[in-house]
């Protein structure tokens, strides 16, 4: 069936440090792909998506790209902040009738230390 | 643009008892899910709404969860009678239509004793 799979937390670093977070599907199709971001005390957010192979989605510094051939969305970035510190989910939608189903991994959570 | 609306925050009941949760989806947006989050997982899709109908309930436990979205708009989530396991954060979302966009709301923490 169709999963992702996403690396296991939690994930603690310095201000400033590089991050990855990897991400892997299995899927019968063609997904979009997503990467949103729970802070504390707040709602599910969008981060970035890609809805096709060798798409990067990017915002507030974060990038992922859509590797097909390894079914993988890792989420990175280059210097990372306290205020980054939540949970990061990967997630796919685009293979059911309705287009929008989304099917989620179980999170990671990122802490960052001053 | 107001969000996703979802009351209460917050609700601690025992087992065998009945609890509601209500939602109120963006405004236009005809799509809206409820999904179960239990600690340390991924949201979990229960039901699915398009307008004032069920596209999805496959994963909904049909035997003590219900829901409604009667005019369309906002929604409600019941669970009866409540189970330990169903201890959770209970999210909504929204999507306009066309959109992958899901719009959540901050959930609902249940605790069942």
């Amino acid at each position: 069936g169709n999963s992702v799979t996403q690396m296991e937390g939690p994930v603690t670093l310095s201000e400033e440090a590089f991050l990855t977070i990897n991400c892997t599907y299995t899927a019968t199709g063609y997904p979009s792909l997503f990467w949103y971001v729970q802070y504390p005390g707040e709602g599910l957010q969008l981060l970035l998506k890609a809805t096709k192979a060798d798409d990067k989605g990017s915002n507030k510094g974060f990038e992922a790209t859509y590797r097909k051939e390894t079914t993988s969305f890792h989420l990175e970035k280059g210097s990372v902040q306290v205020s980054d510190s939540a949970v990061y989910f990967c997630a796919l939608s685009g293979l059911d009738s309705s287009a929008s189903k989304i099917i989620f991994g179980s999170g990671t959570r990122l802490s960052i230390r001053p | 643009e107001a969000g996703v609306a979802q009351s209460p925050r917050y609700k601690i009941i025992e087992k065998r008892q009945s609890v509601a949760f209500w939602c109120n989806p963006i405004s236009g947006h005809a799509t809206l899910y409820w999904y179960q989050q239990i600690l340390g997982q991924g949201p979990k899709l229960l039901i699915q709404f398009q307008n004032n109908g069920v596209v999805d309930d496959s994963q909904l436990p049909k035997d003590r969860f219900s829901a409604e979205r009667l005019k369309g708009v906002d929604s409600t989530l019941k669970i009866q009678p409540a189970k330990l396991e169903d201890s959770a954060v209970y999210l909504c979302a929204s999507i306009s239509g066309g959109s992958e966009t899901q719009y959540f709301g901050p959930g609902t923490r249940l605790l069942v004793l």
